[in-house]
């Protein structure tokens, strides 16, 4: 199986701040990743698709890149509802493997 | 509207048996693969099981090959995981999620989650 690298696990941040988060893969996977939001409590929310396509409804603030098997989400300005757990997903093929998720927390 | 909502979640006992329910609206379900996603209390998420929109793929886990069955009903617009044999490291709330496309387009919908808890 295809194994997804995510990092960091957690991190604090402030409202206002840029944030990246990276997902590096085992194998090249094309651009065959997605970028969830989870609340606590709630389920996952697609964010990004195809590594760079930003899911209808989703602000632009956040935005995803690739370059080879290193994938990266960012999000531009943090705002207060952004605080949650996220992570990505090869969809490459089955299975479909995560990353560990990264918890972003207000510092 | 996607619209995605589990059932059947419940307490049972190791070795035990439960029948996880899915039913969905606001798209055409047969023209879809469906994925079953578990997460453990506290934990990641973990694919658990595929099916193809008609029904002729599924893939299942390591963790899960032998116990598990996924299948579905697309005139009922129905997703089902049939659990057989449960252990307690089964335990996890389950997510009922659409796939992007016709197989292994990625996730882009999932339920609310449904909690299964395999204890004595």
């Amino acid at each position: 199986a295809i194994q997804m690298t995510q990092s960091p696990s957690s991190l604090s941040a402030s409202v206002g701040d840029r944030v990246t988060i990276t997902c590096r893969a085992s194998q090249g996977i094309r651009n065959d990743l997605g970028w969830y939001q989870q609340k606590p409590g709630k389920a996952p929310k697609l964010l990004i698709y195809d590594a760079y396509t930003l899911q209808s409804g989703v602000p632009s603030r956040f935005s995803g890149s690739a370059s080879g098997t290193d994938f990266t989400l960012t999000i531009s300005s943090l705002q207060p509802e952004d605080f949650a757990t996220y992570y990505c997903l090869q969809d490459y093929n089955y299975p479909y493997t995560f990353g560990q998720g990264t918890k972003l927390e207000i510092k | 509207e996607v619209h995605l909502v589990e059932s059947g979640g419940a307490l049972v006992q190791p070795g035990g048996s439960l029948r996880l329910s899915c039913a969905a609206s606001g798209f055409t379900f047969s023209n879809y693969a469906m994925n079953w996603v578990r997460q453990a209390p506290g934990k990641g998420l973990e694919l658990v099981s595929a099916i193809r929109g008609s029904g002729g793929s599924t893939y299942y886990a390591d963790s899960v090959k032998g116990r598990f069955t996924i299948s579905r009903d697309n005139s009922q617009n129905a997703l089902y995981l049939q659990m057989n044999s449960l252990r307690a490291e089964d335990t996890a709330v389950y997510y009922c999620a659409k796939d992007l496309g016709s197989w292994s387009g990625g996730i882009d919908y999932w339920g609310q989650g449904t909690l299964v808890t395999v204890s004595s």
